[in-house]
């Protein structure tokens, strides 16, 4: 089905670097939602955003609604160990209220 | 509030059997979307109910089927299971907002 186009696939990073990771559309969103999944369970939500150029805060983490709504980008600062997951992007176009997502970026920190 | 809560956590099924799984949504969310997830892959789209009607639908075989109860809760059977079915099966229920919440998924296996 449709899916955003997430990147970068995966990152193997040092404690204590930055992060960046971006979802890009050909289409226009409404919201953008970031997510993390831990191995077994379920996403878990970690930031919304609702209005073009919107920038949010989570702790270390911060998203930023593209001002073209057709992109968002999730920075996480000072990586530690429990980063360590996969980050999915979602968006919902219009009146349509599908969720579509991004394929993930999986976050591996090395040792 | 209780979360999403998803029935069985774990299943093995033979192929050629067939599966029921659980999702009950958080209180007052009436919309309710079914994901497969294999190992490495993000998470593919099956279905979404809202208000017992299925409003969405994704590229999936006739096997897959899903139903909701007047009290938002839903189930998703698979018949006739393929190796290739085996999976976390993800369930996210959303209220008025676009924000999904996820159960902790059923992982099935097809041997």
């Amino acid at each position: 089905g449709q899916q955003l186009n997430q990147s970068p696939q995966s990152m193997f990073i040092q404690e204590g670097e930055d992060v960046s990771m971006n979802c890009t559309s050909s289409s226009i969103f409404n919201t953008w939602l970031w997510y993390k999944q831990e191995p077994g369970e379920g996403p878990v939500l970690l930031i919304a955003l609702y209005k073009a150029g919107e920038l949010t805060s989570n702790g270390r983490l911060t998203a930023q609604f593209g001002i073209t709504r057709k992109d968002s980008f999730l920075n996480i600062s000072a990586s530690i160990p429990s980063d360590v997951g996969i980050y999915f992007c979602a968006g919902q176009r219009g009146s349509n209220y599908q969720l579509i997502w991004g394929a993930g970026t999986k976050l591996i920190i090395k040792p | 509030k209780a979360g999403v809560t998803q029935t069985p956590r774990y299943l093995i099924k033979t192929r050629g059997q067939q599966v029921t799984l659980s999702c009950s949504p958080i209180s007052g969310h009436r919309s309710v979307s079914w994901y497969q997830q294999t190992p490495g892959q993000g998470l593919q789209f099956l279905f979404e109910y809202f208000s017992e009607t299925q409003r969405n639908k994704g590229n999936f075989p006739g096997r897959f089927s899903g139903r909701q109860f007047s009290n938002s809760r839903s189930e998703m059977n698979v018949s006739t299971l393929e190796l290739g079915d085996s999976a976390l099966y993800l369930c996210a229920t959303r209220g008025d907002g676009t924000e999904a919440f996820f159960g902790q998924g059923t992982r099935l296996t097809v041997v």
